[in-house]
């Protein structure tokens, strides 16, 4: 079985331009999770979405991002503009109903703005 | 709120030495307790999880027991091996929901 699918798996930018990140959660799977990972922060919740309905986006950091999830099958998460701060490892993740924390990661998308 | 803390790293370790990772929660009620591995280059998995109070996860040789009166749930194996390498992150779950509360992630080095 495929697991969660995210893309690109690396991405280097310019400061200013436009970032989209994509996911393709597990097949069968309600809830998907934005995380994002640096070395001094550690894991971060960005955005939560329940049957493809944002429930917590409390953890997104500013207005340059925002996060979509326009079918069961697919989100993303958008920075724009870029700034060089951004530069992390961002996951996808996915779990289903009842799966009390079982979160099944992507091998995530490492952002550089240069 | 909820929240994990565990053990800094790294933890550096010989071939076949005893593992422990410290991990205490603060949270109320009655939460899931889990432990997910990192390893270089991939997303986390789960390892093992707790559900109630002296409940044991086991997994792969790490075992992890639910500690209710001292709010902790600390990672064990008693062998770690080089392929153990890896970064291990406590976490807990108050719902069904499956919103995580993650530590702040242990890295541990295992060397030939």
């Amino acid at each position: 079985d495929a697991g969660v699918i995210q893309s690109p798996r690396h991405e280097v930018t310019e400061m200013g331009q436009e970032v989209t990140l994509r996911c393709k959660p597990i097949s069968g799977h309600n809830s998907l999770f934005w995380y994002r990972q640096t070395m001094m922060r550690g894991l971060e919740l960005l955005i939560y979405f329940n049957n493809n309905v944002p429930i917590d986006d409390s953890g997104m950091p500013e207005d340059r991002f925002s996060a979509k999830m326009p079918n069961a099958s697919f989100s993303t998460l958008k920075i724009q503009p870029s700034e060089p701060r951004d530069s992390a490892v961002y996951f996808c993740a996915s779990s289903f109903e009842g799966g009390w924390g079982e979160l099944f990661f992507g091998e995530g998308s490492r952002l550089t703005v240069l | 709120g909820d929240s994990v803390t565990q053990m800094e790293g790294p933890v550096t370790l010989s071939e076949e030495a005893f593992l422990t990772i410290n991990c205490t929660y603060t949270a109320t009620g009655y939460p899931s307790l889990f432990w997910y591995v990192q390893y270089p280059g991939e997303g986390l998995q789960l390892l093992l999880k707790a559900t109630k109070a002296d409940d044991k996860g086991s997994n792969k040789g790490f075992e992890a027991t639910y500690r209710k009166e001292t709010t902790s749930f600390h990672l064990e194996k008693g062998s770690v091996q080089v392929s153990d390498s890896a970064v291990y992150f406590c976490a807990l779950s108050h719902n069904a929901g499956n919103m995580l509360t993650f530590g702040g992630g242990t890295r541990l080095m295992v060397k030939p």
